[in-house]
């Protein structure tokens, strides 16, 4: 079944660029997506691709998707203390179920 | 536009009770989903209702089951709880899943003494 890796932590200064590492096993993902998680919260939907795309852009945010690594990115540019979250990707498997990286804890230095 | 609602947001159950949770999806998604978030076992996928039907199940026992009404409602009810039921339940809705947006409610925090 699918499998979603993800490291747990990444530190960045504010006004850096923060990079979001993701690689997943199921080639037959359709959508692959990015959620953000604060304290508390629940889950709020980031961005989404489709399988057939390699980049999609929406604003600060650029997502990458590598198909032939089962790699996926997201670039938060930019990076605002507002930023910091548990940054979340997911993956739909061949049974129409989302699975999920373990998250990455974004940390904003001043 | 209403936002998916989740009731109630907190509670607390002892052993061996049962508890229901509320979903109320976004107007127009028919889709509704449930997950679990615990710090070891992260999000896993619970079930999934369509124009009232189970389309999809989880690796759940089978004290864990939900329904979803003709409004699109969703509840789920944990029976026979256990103390490693504690865990934020949310639920997720689509108005055509597996394709596009799935949009999430700020979950229900249940903690079993």
């Amino acid at each position: 079944g699918e499998d979603v890796e993800q490291s747990l932590f990444l530190s960045v200064r504010e006004g850096d660029s923060s990079v979001i590492n993701c690689t997943y096993t199921d080639s037959s993902s359709t959508y692959l997506y990015w959620y953000k998680q604060e304290p508390g919260a629940g889950l709020q939907l980031l961005t989404y691709i489709f399988s057939n795309m390699d980049m999609k852009q929406d604003q600060r945010l650029t997502v990458l998707l590598n198909k032939k690594d089962k790699h996926l990115s997201l670039r938060i540019a930019d990076t605002q203390t507002g930023d910091s979250a548990i940054y979340f990707c997911a993956g739909v498997d061949s049974n129409y179920q989302l699975i999920w990286g373990a998250g990455t804890k974004l940390i904003i230095k001043p | 536009k209403a936002g998916v609602t989740q009731t109630p947001r907190y509670l607390i159950k002892t052993r061996g009770q049962q508890v229901t949770l509320s979903c109320s999806p976004i107007s127009g998604h028919r889709s509704v989903s449930w997950y679990q978030q615990t710090p070891g076992q992260g999000l896993q996928f619970l079930f999934e209702y369509f124009s009232e039907t189970q389309r999809n199940k989880g690796n759940f026992p089978g004290r864990f089951s939900g329904r979803q009404f003709s409004n699109s409602r969703s509840e789920m009810n944990v029976s026979t709880l256990e103390l490693g039921d504690s865990a934020l339940y949310l639920c997720a809705s689509s108005f055509d899943w597996p394709t596009g947006e799935l949009f999430f409610g700020e979950g229900s925090r249940l903690t079993v003494l």
